[in-house]
Formats: structure tokens, C-alpha cells, sequence
């Protein structure tokens, strides 16, 4: 089945960019999601792109797909403290059973 | 918001009890989810349902259950709880309609005593 990998910790300036990093293995992967979720709250839909992309622009976020090497990132530009928060990559790998397997997400933190 | 409902929001019971986790999607979506995320295990898949039918089928167990009714709106029903079912249970709705976006409610907190 699918997996999916993400750093634990990332540590980032207040105003600098923010880069997080995930892989996955399922190179039949269809959709690729980032959720935000803040401390004792849910999972909060940020972005997501389908795999025929190699990127997409939403404002300050930026999604990057290499599905060669099954690699998706999330920059995050001109980062502020209410960034703060666990940063999910997801993936479907099958478009008729939407399950979706999620990394262990990766703790944003922004140093003032 | 995200127009994914869930309750209750918070949930304390003892060991051996049941509890009903409700969800309701978001107006139009189909899909409903149910995921559990707890600090040793992350965010688990446990079960998809499809306009009232069983899609796809993840980590569950069996003392758990789920149903999705004629409304849309879906039930997780937790049964023989133990002390490591403790842990926050995500309801989500998706509609291929909308690029395939999933939405996530905001969890019913469980807490088993």
C-alpha cells in the first residue's frame, strides 16, 4: 500500500520561506493534499494537486510535484507566527477507493 | 469552517462502555470518512462510505462500526472501549465534483477512562 514520509520537525525565521518535504511511494497516486492543524484543533484543507501537475499557486503557498521521484513540497512564503502548526501530506493512490494515507505530518515552528 | 459536522466535541467514558460518534458531510458530498489520530499512531483510515455503502475498508476494529444513512449523515459506533481507544476521531466528506477535495471536521475528542 501507500506510504508516506515527512520530516517531524521544521524550524523557520518569521518572514523567511518555508519549505516542507514529503515522499510517497504509490506512483499511481492521483491526488496530493497539505492540511494545516493547529494545536487541539481539526484537520484544516490547504491545498492539494492532481498528479498531472507539477505545480500549483494558491497565494502564499506554493505546491511542487516531481512524481518522478514521487516528491511533493509546500513552500510557504513570507512565513508568520500564525503559521505555527503540523503540516500533513496526503496522498489517494486509487481513484475508485479514496482512501487517503497521510504522513506523520511535520511540526512548523517560526523563530520571531 | 469546512461544513463537515461532528458530535459530540468532547466524550469521557469508562472502560467496557459504547459510544456513537456522529458526522454530518457537507451539503451534496457523498463520501464520508472516518479517521482516528492518536499521539502513537498518527492519523489511522478507518473507514469510507459511499452514498449509504461500505467503499473502502482501513485499520478498523472489529468491536468498532460504522453506517452511513439515507440522509448522508454517518455513525462510528465504538464498543468494548479500552483505555488505548482514547484519541481524537475525524469525520470527512469528499465530492469528486469539487476536484476531489476531502474536508475534515473539527474530531470528537474520546477519552476513555
Amino acid at each position: 500500500g501507500e506510504d508516506v514520509e515527512q520530516s517531524l520537525f521544521l524550524s523557520v525565521r518569521e518572514g523567511d520561506s518555508s519549505v516542507i518535504n514529503c515522499t510517497y511511494t504509490d506512483s499511481s497516486s492521483t491526488y496530493l493534499y497539505w492540511y494545516k492543524q493547529e494545536p487541539g484543533a481539526g484537520l484544516q484543507l490547504l491545498t492539494y494537486i492532481f498528479s498531472n501537475m507539477d505545480m500549483k499557486q494558491d497565494q502564499r503557498l506554493t505546491v511542487l510535484l516531481n512524481k518522478k521521484d514521487k516528491h511533493l513540497s509546500l513552500r510557504i512564503a513570507d512565513t508568520q507566527t500564525g503559521d505555527s502548526a503540523i503540516y500533513f501530506c496526503a496522498a489517494i493512490s486509487n481513484f475508485g477507493n479514496e482512501k487517503l494515507t497521510f504522513g506523520t505530518g511535520t511540526r512548523l515552528t517560526i523563530i520571531p | 469552517d469546512s461544513g463537515v459536522t461532528q458530535t459530540p466535541k468532547h466524550l469521557i467514558t469508562a472502560t467496557g462502555q459504547r459510544v456513537t460518534l456522529r458526522c454530518s458531510p457537507r451539503s451534496g458530498d457523498l463520501s464520508v470518512y472516518w479517521y482516528q489520530q492518536s499521539l502513537d499512531q498518527g492519523l489511522q483510515f478507518l473507514i469510507q462510505y459511499y452514498n449509504g455503502e461500505e467503499r473502502a475498508k482501513g485499520n478498523i476494529l472489529e468491536r468498532f462500526s460504522a453506517q452511513q444513512f439515507p440522509d448522508l449523515h454517518s455513525e462510528l459506533n465504538l464498543s468494548s472501549l479500552e483505555l488505548g481507544d482514547s484519541a481524537l476521531y475525524f469525520c470527512a466528506s469528499s465530492s469528486r465534483q469539487a476536484g476531489n477535495t476531502i474536508y475534515f471536521g473539527e474530531g470528537s475528542w474520546l477519552t476513555v477512562v
